[in-house]
């Protein structure tokens, strides 16, 4: 069984500047979802998709969106970076389809903003 | 929404001590409560779950309790290790998406 894989691992990025953060899901898992975990916090939802779907949005701003590709790994894209969109990005997979809830993340993008 | 509150912020414990982290969530409609646990540089690491059907699950030195009534759920860890000393988040969901409110987390130091 394959885990969740992210790449890169750290980035480094200036202010105004558009990122793309990649997601490979666990094998056999369907949904992807997308956290920030800013520094000494838990991890804060983005968003959700399944089945190259958006299944739900946390309160993140538009500039933050995502895709899901047929294989279900899953790409989530910053536009017009801030400061404070310096954190760890976290994806997870899960398959809640298959009546079980556990979710397994990825080891995360740092992202840096300067 | 969910609200997720976790405590304490900080736990400081001598090894083979038992350690408990208290969480609360607002939602009653929330049924599923995975705790995670978070070494250093790390990925989260789902250790123990409960949905809302159930009252308290055990995993050898870990269990968790849930109060549907009073919307509170803990964590015990028993005879802790060094190695237990991680940061420790609780989250809470509902429906079958699972999309989970986290808490803050608890930063768990176990003193050998």
């Amino acid at each position: 069984e394959t885990g969740v894989t992210q790449s890169p691992t750290h980035l480094i990025k200036t202010r105004g500047q558009q990122v793309t953060l990649r997601c490979s899901s666990q094998s056999g898992h369907n949904t992807v979802s997308w956290y920030q975990q800013a520094l000494g916090q838990g991890p804060q939802f983005i968003f959700q998709y399944y089945r190259e779907e958006e299944n739900g949005r946390g309160n993140f701003p538009p500039r933050f969106s995502g895709l899901q590709f047929p294989n279900y790994s899953s790409e989530l894209n910053v536009n017009a970076l801030e400061l404070d969109d310096s954190a760890l990005y976290l994806c997870a997979s899960s398959r809640p389809t298959g009546g079980s809830y556990e979710q397994y993340f990825g080891p995360g993008t740092r992202l840096t903003v300067t | 929404g969910e609200n997720v509150e976790q405590h304490p912020s900080t736990l400081s414990v001598q090894e083979g001590d038992s350690a408990v982290i208290k969480c609360t969530y607002s939602d009653s409609a929330s049924n599923y409560f995975p705790w995670y646990k978070q070494e250093l540089g790390k990925r989260p690491q789902l250790i123990i779950d409960i949905r809302s059907n159930v009252g308290e699950k055990k995993d050898q030195r870990i269990a968790v309790t849930l109060n549907k009534t009073a919307k509170h759920f803990s964590l015990h860890i028993t005879e802790t290790q060094p190695e237990d000393s991680a940061v420790y988040f609780c989250a809470a969901s509902k429906g079958g998406s699972y999309i989970p409110t986290f808490g803050r987390g608890t930063s768990l130091i176990v003193h050998p």
